[in-house]
């Protein structure tokens, strides 16, 4: 099994709604990434766990709260988000912390209305 | 400034031809992963390389170290080959992921 699955594949929700996105892969992974992707633009990195504790945070506001409850397993729960918040958000995996060959899922298109 | 630059920025082929998308980066890296992405889809990881070749199907990438340079090549091209290809390079010390995205590559083969 070489696949990221992500759950939903749509997602539109109002702005004071609470959602998440869902991220699972069994590869044995221990590094798994949130990245944000607008219209033709290249992803942009937003979380990263390593071995399920939060290594990085970049500067995302409060409204998107990740979660890493087991190996498998990464959540982004989305609460108050804002029209802009509208993406193609990426879950990825890794078999090292760092630096190991990277394995994207297929994507949550989210819009926010 | 760590840098990876693209090219062409589009490209439309006909059905069988020869393609090369190029990437050059700015200073030495670690890594340079080939993606791919469909119209609103996910990415695909094609490959990674640290130095040569790799070769998978009909796709080839190559790395050239003292050139910081990098080509994706796809021979006898497919309509199903259209997609953005993204060149992504991992800087010594670079990022939270140690990536820098290029601006990517839009392929359409027609048939």
């Amino acid at each position: 099994d070489t696949e990221v699955t992500q759950t939903p594949k749509h997602l539109v929700m109002g702005m004071t709604n609470k959602k998440s996105l869902k991220c699972e892969q069994h590869m044995g992974h221990r590094a798994m990434y949130w990245y944000k992707q607008k219209a033709k633009k290249p992803p942009e990195l937003m979380f990263v766990y390593s071995y399920e504790k939060l290594s990085i945070n970049e500067s995302v506001p409060s409204r998107f709260s990740p979660e890493c409850p087991n190996s498998s397993l990464l959540n982004l729960h989305l609460h108050a988000l804002q029209p802009e918040d509208s993406a193609l958000y990426l879950c990825a995996s890794s078999q090292q912390g760092f630096g190991g060959e990277l394995f994207f899922g297929e994507g949550s298109r989210l819009t926010v209305l | 400034k760590n840098e990876v630059e693209q090219s062409p920025q589009n490209l439309t082929a006909q059905e069988g031809e020869f393609i090369t998308i190029n990437c050059s980066y700015s200073v030495g890296i670690s890594a340079l992963h080939w993606l791919q992405q469909h119209p609103g889809g996910g990415i695909v990881s094609l490959f990674m390389l640290s130095s040569g070749k790799k070769k998978h199907g009909r796709l080839i990438a190559t790395i050239n170290i003292q050139e910081k340079h990098s080509s994706l090549h796809i021979t006898a091209s497919h309509p199903r080959d259209s997609a953005v290809y993204i060149c992504a390079v991992r800087f010594p010390g670079g990022g939270a992921d140690g990536l820098t995205f290029g601006k990517g590559t839009h392929l359409i083969i027609q048939p």
